[in-house]
């Protein structure tokens, strides 16, 4: 089975608008970490985000929300007022302890101006 | 403090040559992960290596190798190229081997002619 799954190839926003990116995990281990990462055409990821298993919260960062469903082993990334400069390939990990870092296969978002 | 730093950032091999790319990571990080990422496919992970030790390796053939120096760089060769080794090679660090993100490279661009 997938570790993580991200099922939207490709998704539109508009320019100012919120987005949503969908990742499902699959574990069976209670302690494990969850990331979104950036990658502009430039191929650098860039970290946006972190929750762990045990956080009773939500995870914030600026512009950048993780919508945290422990008993669906979901964890959507949500980007408010996009701008032009979201634009580019998200991708959601997975890391349990003392394990690899599992990635899903992305997301590619493009900002309508 | 200075990111994490990939050599050569592009590098162009033909079939059977082997091929060594290089990574030093953020100065104090001890662990150093590498990712093969080719387009549809998402980041595969191929070893993670902790204080010169491999701690975790990928599903990829023996013809995939890497090591840790006592300063923290690291290399990762391939051996007998092969077109499908076509990528884009992540290197990443982090300062321990645990749920902590990780810094990533801007990576090597290997074609294989």
């Amino acid at each position: 089975a997938q570790k993580i799954t991200q099922t939207q190839p490709g998704m539109f926003v508009q320019e100012k608008e919120a987005v949503t990116l969908d990742c499902t995990y699959d574990t069976s281990d209670p302690s494990y970490g969850l990331f979104w990462y950036k990658q502009p055409s430039s191929g650098e990821m860039i970290f946006l985000i972190y929750q762990g298993s045990y956080d009773q919260q939500n995870a914030t960062e600026g512009r950048y929300s993780l919508n945290f469903q422990k008993a669906r082993k979901s964890a959507n990334l949500v980007i408010s007022a996009s701008q032009l400069g979201d634009s580019a390939m998200y991708f959601c990990a997975m890391r349990e302890p003392g394990n690899q870092f599992y990635f899903g296969t992305g997301t590619s978002l493009t900002v309508i101006p | 403090k200075a990111g994490v730093t990939q050599t050569p950032r592009y590098l162009i091999k033909t079939r059977g040559q082997q091929v060594t790319l290089s990574c030093s990571p953020i100065s104090g990080h001890r662990s150093v992960s590498w990712y093969q990422q080719t387009p549809g496919q998402g980041l595969q992970f191929l070893f993670e290596y902790f204080s010169e030790t491999q701690r975790n390796k990928g599903n990829f053939p023996g013809r995939f190798s890497g090591r840790q120096f006592s300063n923290s760089r690291s290399e990762m060769n391939v051996s007998t190229l092969e077109l499908g080794d076509s990528a884009l090679y992540l290197c990443a660090s982090s300062l321990r081997s645990t749920n902590e993100k990780l810094f990533f490279g801007s990576g090597t661009q290997l074609s294989v002619l």
